[in-house]
């Protein structure tokens, strides 16, 4: 079963700790992405990765880093966690066609 | 200001009626888009694809896209309450498969 693998489901984190979240995909496909959900906002797209150590910004970078070091693991990195960081992360990968595959999501609350 | 426009924000329609979803893009260049459905606690899934002017059906569903209005829609007849969920459509761009998503619509199918 092609899946798209995030972990964890659930995070709670103070205010300038770091933050790691993990994404895994078993469908080798070249192409992943992490985007956050919002109420209100959609999903709004924060890196691509277009295959291992080839990483491009999205629409709202800042304050994001991202790592993939190998082409199933796309790992999400915040360094010093704000409060608007809150929210629902979601990593996806796509095929050539551009049909993405999400995984479940990470919910992050950051106090 | 989103550059996918969706509208209702949120939709109540009875079981067996028919549910329309409306979408407006600002890019004159998009070529593709697509329409996703995510259910509660769970990441979005694919629904359907269309890049052709006109009508493009898959079982209950039915897109139509207009790009000279930049307008794309989406049509489910004969809506069932597990059709209830957050529905969003999106603009394929630039290269690496990039999706610009909308807010979404929340759609409720009552029995």
């Amino acid at each position: 079963d092609m899946k798209v693998t995030q972990m964890p489901r659930y995070l709670i984190k103070r205010m300038g700790e770091n933050v790691l979240l993990e994404c895994g995909q078993d469908m080798s496909h070249e192409t992943m992405y992490w985007y956050r959900q919002d109420p209100g906002l959609g999903l709004q797209l924060i890196y691509i990765s277009y295959d291992v150590d080839s990483n491009s910004e999205g629409d709202i970078p800042k304050g994001y880093r991202v790592s993939r070091k190998k082409r199933e693991h796309f790992s999400l990195i915040l360094d010093s966690a704000k409060t608007n960081q809150t929210s629902v992360y979601f990593c996806a990968s796509s095929s050539a066609n551009s049909d993405y595959t999400f995984g479940s999501g990470t919910r992050l609350l950051v106090i | 200001q989103q550059k996918v426009q969706q509208s209702p924000e949120s939709l109540i329609v009875p079981e067996g009626g028919m549910a329309s979803l409306n979408c407006t893009f600002s890019d004159r260049n998009s070529q593709y888009f697509w329409w996703y459905r995510q259910h509660s606690g769970e990441g979005p899934k694919a629904l359907m694809s269309i890049f052709s002017n006109g009508d493009k059906k898959e079982g209950r569903f039915t897109a139509h896209l207009n790009k000279a209005s930049l307008h794309v829609s989406l049509h489910i007849k004969d809506s069932q309450p597990s059709d209830s969920a957050l529905y969003f459509c999106a603009e394929l761009s630039g290269s690496f498969n990039k999706l610009t998503f909308g807010a979404g619509t929340r759609l409720a199918v009552c029995p």
